[in-house]
């Protein structure tokens, strides 16, 4: 079955840019039918819905962060990331990748087990 | 603020059922848009376990059901048990805002 691993940094300063790695395992991105999405949770338990690529490259992204971030294919089949611009403390969150099905009436499944960030001097 | 509203907390006693709704608009569940509905540990992530408004994925056990009803949708659990307690999502997509949106989330508490 298909999983999802996330890295990043853990530690960013404000005003940095951001990346993440999400690497599937069981699965590719070439998959046909689904979307690769970046889903953060804030400290405060909310989720947000960052940004989604699909394999053949069409991305779309949340519009309240679409100027700072930006999706993108791995150098494989296995790999997508994540860059934010310019983040701030309201960046700090837990970050997660999912799988999810293509089309607007989509959900997602499954989650990587997420990676933690900390914006701070 | 979250564009889906749940209620932040609900409590039942073992073998009780409760419900949490999950309260949108006409531009995420009263247009029509699929609610799907996820279950959160404390330290990991969510997983899903209602799909398509009603859907159970496979090993999610029956206790669980979904329904939607013009801008609300709800989750039930019956039988409650010990191992239920958890944080629950919705999430739907909302046309307006041209992304996917989750609720606050309810936190679970099995008395």
């Amino acid at each position: 079955q298909v999983q999802l691993q996330e890295s990043g940094p853990g530690l960013v300063k404000p005003s940095q840019t951001l990346s993440l790695t999400c690497t599937i395992s069981g699965g590719s991105i070439t998959t046909g039918g689904y979307y690769w999405n970046w889903i953060r949770q804030h400290p405060g338990g909310g989720l947000e819905w960052i940004a989604y690529i699909h394999y053949s490259g069409t991305t779309h992204y949340n519009p309240s962060l679409k100027s700072r971030a930006s999706i993108s294919l791995g150098t494989s089949d296995y790999v997508f990331s994540l860059t934010m611009t310019s983040v701030t403390a309201a960046d700090t969150g837990m970050y997660f990748c999912a799988r999810g099905l293509a089309g607007t009436y989509g959900w997602f499944d499954p989650w990587g087990e997420g990676t933690p960030v900390i914006v701070s001097s | 603020q979250s564009v889906l509203t749940q209620p932040p907390s609900v409590a039942g006693a073992p073998g009780q059922r409760v419900t949490i709704s999950c309260t949108g608009s006409s531009s995420n569940i009263g247009a029509d848009y699929d609610v799907h509905w996820y279950q959160q540990f404390s330290g990991t992530a969510p997983k899903l376990l209602i799909s398509s408004d009603s859907n159970r994925p496979s090993g999610v056990p029956d206790r669980f059901s979904g329904s939607k009803s013009d801008t609300s949708a709800s989750l039930a659990i019956t039988g409650l048990q010990a191992q239920d307690e958890a944080v629950y999502y919705c999430q739907s997509y909302d046309t307006i805002l041209s992304a996917w949106v989750f609720g606050g989330g309810t936190k679970l508490t099995v008395l």
